[in-house]
């Protein structure tokens, strides 16, 4: 079966621009989150979504949306980029989004945006 | 509030040396998950383990060993004969019993460098 996968796996874009990341998830699963990981840290959490709802966001402005399709797929947009969102976009896919109740979530390879 | 400490920001060890990463997590509930993830240079983060706080039972797989203890709010994990495929930084990641909670807490991670 085919992990979590992610597109573009590179990205490179000037201030101001707007840019969306794709996201597939491990088949049967039906939730996806958004994390953030600048060079050096941990992963920061963006969004989390099952069956098409946003069920939980993190601390991000809202230059930072996401939607997720009927087919569970997840697309992450940002507009009016900074150099500070310069970072490795990584998507978690996990059955039903249950993180406190210890539902592992699976990770993609990421996507690497570089902002200039 | 929850938070992981990772204090070691770097190892480097000789192949077939055996290393131990230390993780100490706080948090006020009684009930929570445990996560260690691995991320190669690729990126992509590598689901390695998952122990809730009821199971203190030490876990060996292969190379790879946990130590849990509740009494230091600790979740060391050793790599026996470490091998240079073994370079990565490791992350310890926290999550509390919570039907709403929606995302781990991670570590800032330890860089793990093997050497031939």
């Amino acid at each position: 079966d085919a992990g979590v996968t992610q597109s573009p796996t590179h990205l490179i874009k000037t201030r101001g621009q707007q840019v969306t990341l794709r996201c597939s998830p491990i088949s049967g699963h039906k939730s996806v989150s958004w994390y953030q990981q600048v060079l050096g840290q941990g992963p920061q959490f963006i969004f989390q979504y099952y069956e098409k709802e946003e069920r939980g966001r993190g601390n991000f402005p809202d230059r930072f949306s996401a939607r997720q399709f009927p087919n569970y797929s997840s697309e992450l947009n940002v507009n009016a980029l900074l150099l500070g969102d310069s970072a490795l976009y990584l998507c978690a896919s996990s059955l039903r989004g249950f993180v406190g109740l210890g539902e592992t979530q699976y990770f993609g390879p990421g996507t690497r945006l570089l902002v200039l | 509030a929850q938070k992981v400490t990772q204090a070691q920001t770097e190892i480097s060890v000789v192949e077939k040396e055996d290393v131990t990463l230390d993780c100490v997590y706080e948090t006020r509930d009684t009930t929570y998950y445990l996560f260690w993830y691995k991320q190669p240079p690729s990126g992509e983060l590598v689901f390695l383990i998952r122990r809730n706080s009821f199971d203190e039972q030490n876990e060996i797989s292969g190379r790879y060993s946990w130590n849990f203890q509740k009494s230091t709010s600790s979740f060391n994990f050793t790599i026996t004969a470490s091998q240079v495929v073994d370079s990565a930084v490791y992350f310890c990641a926290l999550s509390e019993n919570a039907g709403n909670n929606r995302k781990l807490i991670w570590g800032l991670g330890t860089s793990l460098g093997v050497n031939p």
